[in-house]
């Protein structure tokens, strides 16, 4: 069982240039969302969906943009890179929220660095 | 807007010694509560989840406590390993108005257990 799958593990960009993380799930999960994790911030939430056709903003989502065009995948664009999203990028999913018992599955995270 | 606070921010104990990680919430308006398990370098692994109208939940030689009206969760690890090293983070699914759905996480106890 795959669970949450993210690529890639690692990228370089230059400043300006565009690039999208993968996030893919096996689970059949309604909630999908993305977080960064930066030292002395913690995680933070950039967008999430509770299902295909419906995303909504989270706590930072300046600079990025999603999409849910099917159940298993939650793509997240970076559109312009700055430094400033040098980050960790993590993807998770779960049964939708109101589910209350239903935890929160994470992939292992994408580490990108903007020079 | 949900505050998460988690204390101590760090923790060194010798093993077999039992410890308690706490975490702390200002809005009781949740679905559940979370533990979580990070690994140096890799994503979180789900350990416990408390529903809202429980108070408790116990896996192996963790029990995890959930106090809402005080704003109050603990994490009670029992005869505590070196292979217990990792952060811990404590993350709430927030019911309430715009916050519906979303998860607030804590910023992580680390936790060290030196043979």
């Amino acid at each position: 069982n795959a669970g949450v799958t993210q690529t890639p593990k690692f990228q370089v960009l230059k400043t300006g240039q565009s690039m999208t993380l993968q996030c893919a799930q096996d689970m059949n999960h309604e909630y999908m969302s993305w977080y960064r994790q930066d030292p002395g911030m913690g995680l933070r939430l950039i967008h999430y969906s509770v299902g295909a056709g419906i995303t909504d903003q989270g706590e930072v989502p300046n600079g990025y943009n999603v999409s849910r065009s099917t159940t298993e995948d939650f793509p997240l664009r970076l559109l312009s890179a700055a430094p400033s999203q040098t980050s960790v990028y993590f993807c998770a999913s779960s049964s939708h929220p109101r589910v209350s018992n239903s935890p929160l599955h994470f992939g292992n995270g994408t580490r990108l660095t903007v020079t | 807007k949900q505050e998460v606070t988690q204390i101590p921010a760090a923790l060194s104990v010798p093993e077999g010694e039992n410890l308690v990680l706490n975490c702390s919430f200002t809005d009781s308006a949740i679905y559940n509560l979370q533990w979580f398990r990070q690994d140096p370098g890799k994503g979180l692994t789900s350990l416990l989840l408390i529903q809202s109208s429980q108070r408790e939940q116990t896996s192996g030689r963790l029990n995890a406590s959930l106090d809402k009206s005080s704003g109050r969760s603990t994490l009670y690890i029992a005869a505590s390993q070196p292979g217990d090293s990792a952060t811990y983070l404590c993350a709430l699914a927030n019911a309430g108005g715009t916050s519906y759905g979303k998860l607030t996480f804590g910023q992580g106890t680390i936790l060290t257990v030196h043979p």
